[in-house]
């Protein structure tokens, strides 16, 4: 198993400008979510899915959006990158919504918006 | 609302040395308690958790107490190793709240020989 891949590993963006970050998971688990870890704040929830086709929002959602058309894949879109949103993104994963809390997460994308 | 607080680092110890990073918690319900470690360039992974009152949880040497009255979840090793030098987060989970994890904000520890 890959386990939780990322892609890309590193990307600069200009303000204003659009991408999406990817992630995927091959351990068929219903629960995805997104984090950005940012020095002396850890790591805060952007968005999180439960199972395909339902997402919502966590702790810091503005800008980002989200969907879940597979089990697999659950991409992050920034619609209009600003610097604050200069950060490293990590994707994890976990078996089910009500589990043990555990979750696998990929080796992060780091982003820089100029 | 829920919060983990860490104490600040960077944390430098000599191999073999012994290893405290303090962590408390605030909390609604009754959390159940995690460290995860993330190695340089790497995400973050499960250390150890806990989950209910005065359980221990321990892993590669490294154990951490369930301690209600004191909300704490202090991670302790015997004998640190250079291969220890990682960034440690400790989270907490709400019963009830999901798989939503809320983290402290990360305890830098670095070992030398």
């Amino acid at each position: 198993n890959a386990g939780v891949t990322q892609t890309p590993k590193f990307q600069v963006l200009k303000t204003g400008q659009s991408m999406t970050l990817q992630c995927a998971q091959d351990m068929n688990h219903e629960y995805m979510s997104w984090y950005r870890q940012d020095p002396g704040m850890g790591l805060r929830l952007i968005h999180y899915s439960v199972g395909a086709g339902i997402t919502d929002q966590g702790e810091v959602p503005n800008g980002y959006n989200v969907s879940r058309s597979t089990t697999e894949d659950f991409p992050l879109r920034l619609l209009s990158a600003a610097p604050s949103q200069t950060s490293v993104y990590f994707c994890a994963s976990s078996y089910d919504y009500s589990g043990s809390g555990e979750q696998f997460f990929g080796p992060g994308t780091r982003l820089t918006v100029l | 609302g829920n919060s983990v607080t860490q104490m600040e680092g960077p944390v430098t110890l000599s191999e073999e040395a012994f290893l405290t990073i303090n962590c408390t918690y605030t909390a609604t319900g009754y959390p159940s308690l995690f460290w995860y470690v993330q190695y340089p360039g790497e995400g973050l992974q499960l250390l150890l958790k806990a989950t209910k009152a005065d359980d221990k949880g321990s892993n590669k040497g490294f154990e951490a107490t369930y301690r209600k009255e004191t909300t704490s979840f202090h991670l302790e090793k015997g004998s640190v190793q250079v291969s220890d030098s990682a960034v440690y987060f400790c989270a907490l989970k709400v019963t009830g709240g999901g798989n939503k994890l809320t983290f402290g904000t990360g305890t830098q520890l670095k070992v030398e020989l």
